[in-house]
């Protein structure tokens, strides 16, 4: 079952902050955060381990809540870069698979 | 390092045309993976492998057959297209996934767009 993303969809003007939520129905071991511009591939941005340790961006931090299966992801001062759709993909015990949510498309405006 | 690379970018079917996709890695990695990725939907997983020689079932394998007779190739084939296969393919690959590192980053190829009609 995909994690469930939230919002779908976002505008910000340049400058603003947003928050990109996560939530999974199963017990997560790690959550991973991916950003995907207009006709590219996915780009790596972090990872997110129970216990706390997080890996990834400078720019960008991220949550997770254990005890909610739930990650957010903050984006602050938000650049024009930061425009694109972002999946956050989700491990689970006994599937260390990745699996991606739907996705949240941000978009900045000047 | 060329990182992940598909074969080829574009290609239009029709209805029960075979064909296959090719994707390729120079990083030396174990797990590769090919996803197809579908307005709203999201990465859904289509077969992966976690070496040379293995592979195994994703979430959405009907209709999809895996190989990776090589550990930095990975093929994709589809037996007989169906308008339902329309959709991006990406292929992906990471180091050896672990419980304690909490899985290893994917690095995703540039996708491979298919059209059946």
């Amino acid at each position: 079952q995909q994690p469930v993303q939230s919002p779908q969809a976002v505008i910000l003007r340049e400058g603003e902050d947003a928050v990109i939520n996560c939530s999974s129905s199963k017990a997560l071991y790690s959550v991973h955060w991916y950003r995907q511009k207009h006709g590219e591939a996915p780009v790596f941005l972090m990872i997110l381990l129970k216990g706390g340790e997080q890996k990834g961006h400078e720019k960008i931090s991220a949550s997770f809540n254990e005890k909610k299966q739930q990650s957010s992801l903050y984006l602050t001062a938000s650049q024009l870069s930061y425009s694109g759709t972002y999946f956050c993909g989700t491990a689970s015990f006994g599937n260390e698979k990745l699996t991606f949510g739907t996705g949240t498309r941000l978009t900045i405006i000047p | 390092n060329a990182g992940v690379t598909q074969t080829p970018k574009f290609r239009v079917l029709k209805t029960g045309q075979s064909m296959t996709l090719l994707c390729a890695q120079d990083m030396n990695h174990e797990y590769m993976y090919w996803y197809r990725q579908d307005p709203g939907m999201g990465l859904r997983l289509i077969h992966y492998s976690v070496g040379e020689g293995t592979t195994a079932k994703g979430e959405v394998p009907d209709g999809y057959n895996v190989s990776r007779l090589k550990k930095q190739n990975f093929l994709l084939g589809l037996e007989s297209a169906a308008p339902s296969q329309t959709s991006v393919y990406f292929c992906a690959s990471s180091y050896l996934q672990t419980k304690a590192s909490g899985g290893e980053t994917q690095y995703f190829g540039p996708g491979t767009r298919l059209l059946v009609l």
